[in-house]
């Protein structure tokens, strides 16, 4: 069964528009939730995170995400985005298996920003 | 970044010939995991590791295997390959404490 669930494969946006990728996990139990964003070319690094406390996480380059416990999601969200926000992004929930804790993807969202 | 070196970078190999890539870690963490990357898929855990000589599979461990002799070191061999199996083959390291993982740079294998 598919943990995290991206709802967006491809998003094309213009400079300065707005973004919102939606993720949602089924998962029980307490959990540790993360986007990843992939450069082209280049390997995963994190975003943000979300472990606990405030909901509302913001990361860097200007990202944030709500955790909407309610409605499983962990959306990711950008008032104006950038040419350079161009990349492959993917959430991520720290699936519990036999002890231990597997990071376990969504199918990511490819995001270009045209100029 | 975190101290991961994959290697090779790119291979290109036979149908049917032993590859083994390989991951090396500087950070001492304690878990290490083997993804691939496939258009349309993200990423799918191939195998990890919670400890020197402990693995497990994972969602698409078919026709891997892995073995992790000291805590920096995790090795990822296809027995065979396939060209199935032609993908992008991530390395990442955990703390293993529910946090985030970090990621190599990734190697590119061409199965023809």
């Amino acid at each position: 069964a598919q943990s995290v669930s991206q709802h967006n494969h491809h998003v094309i946006l213009s400079e300065a528009a707005s973004l919102e990728l939606g993720c949602n996990y089924s998962y029980g139990g307490t959990v540790n939730l993360f986007w990843y964003v992939q450069y082209p070319g280049q390997h995963l690094q994190l975003l943000l995170k979300y472990f606990s406390g405030d909901p509302l996480v913001k990361g860097i380059k200007g990202f944030e995400a709500e955790f909407i416990k309610s409605k499983f999601s962990f959306n990711l969200r950008k008032p104006s985005v950038q040419w350079s926000d161009t990349a492959e992004y993917f959430c991520a929930v720290n699936k519990l298996a036999g002890g231990s804790y597997i990071p376990t993807f969504g199918r990511g969202t490819s995001l270009i920003v045209h100029p | 970044d975190a101290g991961i070196t994959q290697s090779p970078r790119h291979k290109v190999t036979e149908t049917g010939t032993p590859v083994t890539l390989r991951c090396h870690q500087t950070e001492n963490h304690r878990y290490m995991y083997w993804y691939r990357q496939d258009p349309g898929h993200g990423l799918r855990l191939i195998h990890y590791s919670y400890g020197v000589k402990d693995t497990d599979k994972g969602e698409v461990s078919d026709g891997y295997s892995v073995s992790r002799s000291k805590t920096e070191d995790f090795l990822l061999t296809l027995e065979s390959a396939t060209s199935s199996q032609t993908s992008v083959y991530f390395c990442a390291i955990s703390s293993g404490q529910n946090t985030e993982a970090f990621f190599g740079q990734g190697t590119r294998l061409t199965v023809v």
